[in-house]
C-alpha cells in the first residue's frame, strides 16, 4: 500500500545536540512538506520542497533544515538552533497540477521531547 | 498575509448535526479544504471546495462562498468517533500552491 512514513513516533534530545526526523513516501507524490504542530495551534509551515534538489523556507524556518536528494524522502534535522524544539512534527505529501498542490496526505507524525 | 478563523471547541450530542465555520483572509484565493484530526494523529483530507456551493460526501458536507470569504464543514448524524480536531485551509495564490491551516475546531461528541 502506497503511503507516507515518518520515524521515529517518539523522539528525545537533550540540549544542544541535533536530530534528525524521517519522512518516506512511496505515492510518487512530487512535493513534500514539513510542518510543525504544538497543542492547540495550527499547523505551522517550516520547509517545502516541490522537486528534487530544491526546496524553500516557510514560515518558521528558523533553527531548521532539510534536504531532498531523492524524491521519495525528505528528511528534516533540528538543530540546535531551534530554541524551543518540542513538539509534534508533521510530514505531508502532495501531487501538483501546475505548480498547485492538492490534497495533502499526512504521516503519523514524531513528536519530539527535549529532555 | 493570511488568516483563518474558526471556532476553537464546539461540543454536540451524538446524533446531532454540527457546523463548524471558517472565515478567512487572503490576497488571493484558490480553494478551501477541510481536515480531520484525531488526538496524536495524523490530519486526514475530507473535502475541497474550489467553486461556491456544497459538497457532500456522506455524512460530512462542506461549504463554500467566495463572496463572503466564509466556508462550513457540516456534520450529520454525530458518532462519537467524530470527535476529533477539523482544520480548514486555504490554497492560497502566489504561494505555489502550499496550504495554510486555520488553528482547528476541537468537537466533542457526547452520548
Amino acid at each position: 500500500d502506497g503511503g507516507i512514513t515518518q520515524s521515529p513516533k517518539y523522539l528525545f534530545r537533550k540540549e544542544g545536540q541535533n536530530v534528525t526526523l524521517s519522512c518516506e513516501q512511496n505515492l510518487n507524490h512530487d512535493a513534500m512538506y514539513w510542518y510543525r504542530q504544538d497543542p492547540g495551534q495550527g499547523l505551522r509551515l517550516i520547509y517545502y520542497s516541490q522537486i528534487v534538489n530544491d526546496f524553500q523556507k516557510g514560515d518558521i524556518a528558523e533553527g531548521y533544515s532539510v534536504s531532498r536528494e531523492k524524491k521519495e524522502s525528505f528528511p528534516l534535522t533540528v538543530t540546535s538552533a531551534q530554541k524551543n524544539p518540542t513538539a509534534f512534527y508533521l510530514c505531508a505529501s502532495s501531487l501538483l497540477d501546475r505548480g498547485h498542490s492538492y490534497g495533502y496526505t499526512f504521516g503519523s507524525g514524531t513528536r519530539l521531547t527535549v529532555v | 498575509g493570511q488568516s483563518l478563523e474558526q471556532p476553537s471547541e464546539v461540543t454536540a450530542v451524538e446524533g446531532a448535526i454540527v457546523q463548524i465555520n471558517c472565515t478567512y483572509q487572503t490576497s488571493g484565493f484558490y480553494g478551501l479544504s477541510w481536515y480531520q484530526q484525531h488526538d496524536g494523529g495524523a490530519p486526514t483530507f475530507l473535502s475541497y471546495n474550489a467553486l461556491d456551493g456544497l459538497e457532500e460526501t456522506g455524512r460530512f458536507s462542506s461549504f463554500l462562498s467566495r463572496s463572503d470569504s466564509y466556508g462550513y464543514l457540516l456534520l450529520q448524524e454525530l458518532q462519537m468517533k467524530d470527535s476529533a480536531s477539523y482544520f480548514c485551509a486555504v490554497r492560497e495564490r502566489g504561494s505555489q500552491g502550499n496550504l495554510i491551516f486555520g488553528k482547528g475546531t476541537k468537537l466533542s461528541v457526547k452520548p
